[in-house]
């Protein structure tokens, strides 16, 4: 069956260092994947969407690699600030309107 | 707001009781999504509506569970004869359009604690 992995443990960074996720996934090839934000009582919030095609995308401090011959992608936040401190989730796309959601990443930012 | 809204944000029932989750999604998507997130747990994917076609239902858990979507917009999800598993926190999203190219947007969710 289909079955995506995030780190169950919480990733703890100091200020200004580079955080990255791990997403890996296994019985499957999804055509997109995205990552979103998610605060303590709020839902998700979306931050970057990356096709099977690119290998690479960037937003800002974020950087999104999707590697479909590891089945994994990677989700860096560089030169991170306590506010990035959240619930990280990899979601993947699963036929022509679904998504499969990861159970998250805890991250916290120490200052 | 602009947003997806849900209500209420918390709700507390007891056992055997009916319970109606409302979501309101944002103005002219025509997608929307429920999820249930329980503790630890990854979002569940419960119903899809899009548009005027039919829902695909193929998450909702058991025949307690049932959902629609008045004139394309406002959504219901309703969980009949509540058990303590029901307990989570439900999700809705909604999207301009179907498909997995589209960002889903989500509301802040509604916590069900079944007693």
């Amino acid at each position: 069956s289909q079955k995506i992995e995030q780190n169950s443990e919480a990733l703890n960074i100091q200020e200004g260092k580079t955080a990255t996720l791990t997403c890996n996934y296994t019985n499957y090839s999804p055509a997109y994947l995205q990552w979103y934000r998610q605060d303590p009582g709020r839902g998700p919030v979306f931050l970057l969407l990356i096709r099977e095609n690119e290998k690479e995308k960037r937003k800002e401090r974020l950087k999104v690699t999707f590697d479909t011959t590891l089945k994994q992608s990677l989700f860096h936040i560089t030169a991170s600030q306590p506010a990035d401190s959240a619930t990280y989730l990899c979601a993947l796309a699963s036929g022509t309107y679904k998504y499969i959601f990861g159970t998250g990443t805890r991250l916290k930012v120490l200052a | 707001g602009a947003g997806v809204s849900q209500s209420p944000s918390n709700k507390v029932t007891e056992k055997g009781k009916d319970v109606e989750l409302r979501c309101d999604p944002i103005s002219g998507h025509t997608a929307l999504y429920w999820y249930r997130q329980s503790l630890g747990q990854g979002l569940e994917f419960l119903i899809y509506f899009q548009g005027n076609s039919a829902p695909d239902k193929s998450g909702l858990p058991s025949d307690r569970f049932s959902a629609e979507r008045t004139g394309g917009s406002v959504s219901t999800l309703t969980i009949q004869r509540t058990q303590q598993e029901d307990s989570a926190v439900y999700l809705c999203a909604s999207s301009l359009e179907g498909g997995v190219g589209n960002i889903q947007y989500f509301g802040a969710g509604t916590r069900l604690s079944v007693l």
